[in-house]
């Protein structure tokens, strides 16, 4: 069965770092392209970064570029967010998504997310 | 960076017809726009339910369909259903960015 399965949230003092992972299974994760997207609590969701199957084809929105920083291991089949310098408003449940088997098209499916909270 | 703009809230009685519309701050959207069509119920992760404007996922059921219509793009939920009570995002495809609308809450009542 396809999975994805996020972990690595937690609270975190504003300023600080944390990595996010996502553990694929059930599928060829090396095949497909990968995206982040995050809703903070009560609000929308909110497109943050993608990363091509191989090689390194990688997009970030603006108001993480430069602080956030997304990789790939395919041996591990996982997906990781790199978060530095966290601020408030990076507060949110983080979710993974895949790319469609037929490729080309994002948000196949989705991970159930993890939770970061930026507070003092 | 674009605004994507969608109604924040919508009313549809159970068997009826509703339209959600999803627009751009930078113009019409069109297909090369790629809109996507999300649901999300409370607690849960997202779901996708159109993607390139029309196309359907083998989840998604036949009465949401997802079309271009005067210069936004659009979901219609035919012959509702109280599941169906959700809140709908839309996202489309910029030159290197890619953004989601602030949703719209459908209550169906």
């Amino acid at each position: 069965e396809m999975q994805l399965v996020e972990s690595g949230g937690g609270l975190v003092q504003p300023g600080g770092s944390l990595r996010l992972s996502c553990a694929a299974s059930g599928f060829t994760f090396s095949s497909f392209s990968m995206t982040w997207v995050r809703q903070a609590p009560g609000k929308g969701l909110e497109w943050v970064s993608y990363i091509s199957s191989r090689p390194g084809i990688i997009f970030y929105a603006d108001s993480v570029r430069g602080r956030f920083t997304v990789s790939r291991d395919n041996a591990k089949n996982s997906l990781y967010l790199q978060m530095n310098s966290l601020r408030d408003e990076d507060s949110a449940i983080y979710y993974c998504a895949r790319e469609a088997p037929w490729g080309a098209t994002w948000f196949y499916s989705w991970g159930q997310g993890t939770l970061v909270t930026v507070s003092s | 960076q674009a605004v994507v703009t969608q109604e924040p809230s919508l009313t549809v009685s159970p068997g009826g017809t509703v339209t959600l519309t999803c627009g751009s701050s930078t113009g019409a959207v069109t297909s090369g726009h790629y809109p996507y069509w999300f649901q999300q119920k409370p607690g849960q992760a997202p779901r996708t339910l159109i993607y390139d404007t029309t196309n359907k996922f083998s989840w998604t059921p036949a009465r949401f369909s997802g079309s271009l219509l005067g210069g936004k793009a659009a979901l219609t939920l035919s012959g509702a259903q109280p599941d169906d009570e959700a809140e709908y995002y839309c996202f489309l495809s910029y030159t290197d960015t890619w953004v989601f609308g602030g949703g719209t809450k459908l209550t169906v009542l």
